[in-house]
């Protein structure tokens, strides 16, 4: 399958201090992507969805200017949590998804990072 | 309402045996994709299988299969031959629409443990 690497797999910060976490894809072109929060035990909530070039559209309840993303290039998107505050402590995951024909794997399925686990004190 | 329902909260299974582990989803939707991933405790999503609406025929991929009644609007994954290493949260997912731009809409996930 794809390959998608997110960076870094764990950080602990400061409150008040921002983290930028980096979603790869490494061997195709990723035309959309997905930011998840997963709380222990639940379900991924997605975040966002981002589109290389254009501007992240965000679910209902998530902060656009607290979750800042960036999807620069057809490879990277990247999702800046500011001002960080313990409360915002979760796993984050990206997903990536190509271009092509439906029939076409990375149309038909979201391949995943690594996550990121967010520690913040 | 909810568009994609595991009622199994935790499952157990012994080791070698094969195990099902229900999903049933809803959607208004003519195509629409059905995938299964796997998350181990380390918490990267382990994509397993999955089944498009128009699938005549079940998806299988290796000791995971997928029984798809569309009828019912029921996906279930099914593992067989259960090993350790299959121990891990499982989540049932749902992507509407015909594009694969679409999002992912994902269960509240089932927890496997496979005993020895």
């Amino acid at each position: 399958g794809a390959v998608v690497s997110q960076h870094p797999s764990r950080v602990i910060c400061k409150s008040g201090t921002s983290v930028k976490i980096e979603c790869r894809s490494l061997d195709f072109q990723a035309t959309t992507m997905f930011w998840y929060r997963q709380f222990p035990k639940q379900s991924l909530m997605l975040m966002a969805t981002s589109n290389e070039g254009s501007k992240a559209t965000y679910e209902q309840g998530v902060e656009k200017d607290k979750f800042l993303i960036n999807h620069a290039s057809l490879t990277l998107s990247t999702l800046t949590v500011t001002s960080a505050h313990p409360e915002d402590s979760s796993f984050y995951i990206c997903s990536a998804r190509g271009g092509g024909s439906d029939t076409g794997q990375l149309n038909t399925e979201a391949f995943f990072g690594q996550g990121t686990r967010l520690t913040v004190v | 309402a909810q568009k994609i329902t595991q009622t199994q909260p935790g499952m157990f299974v012994q080791e070698k045996e094969a195990v099902t582990l229900d999903c049933t989803y809803d959607t208004s939707d003519q195509s629409y994709g059905l995938f299964w991933y796997k998350q181990p405790s380390s918490g990267e999503m382990i994509f397993l299988i999955y089944q498009g609406s128009y699938d005549e025929q079940n998806a299988t991929e290796g000791r995971y299969s997928l029984n798809f009644q569309k009828a019912r609007k029921s996906a279930n994954l099914v593992i067989s031959a259960s090993q350790l290493g299959d121990s891990a949260m499982y989540f049932c997912a749902m992507r509407e629409g015909r594009r694969g731009g679409s999002r992912l809409t994902f269960g509240e996930g089932t927890q496997l443990t496979v005993n020895p």
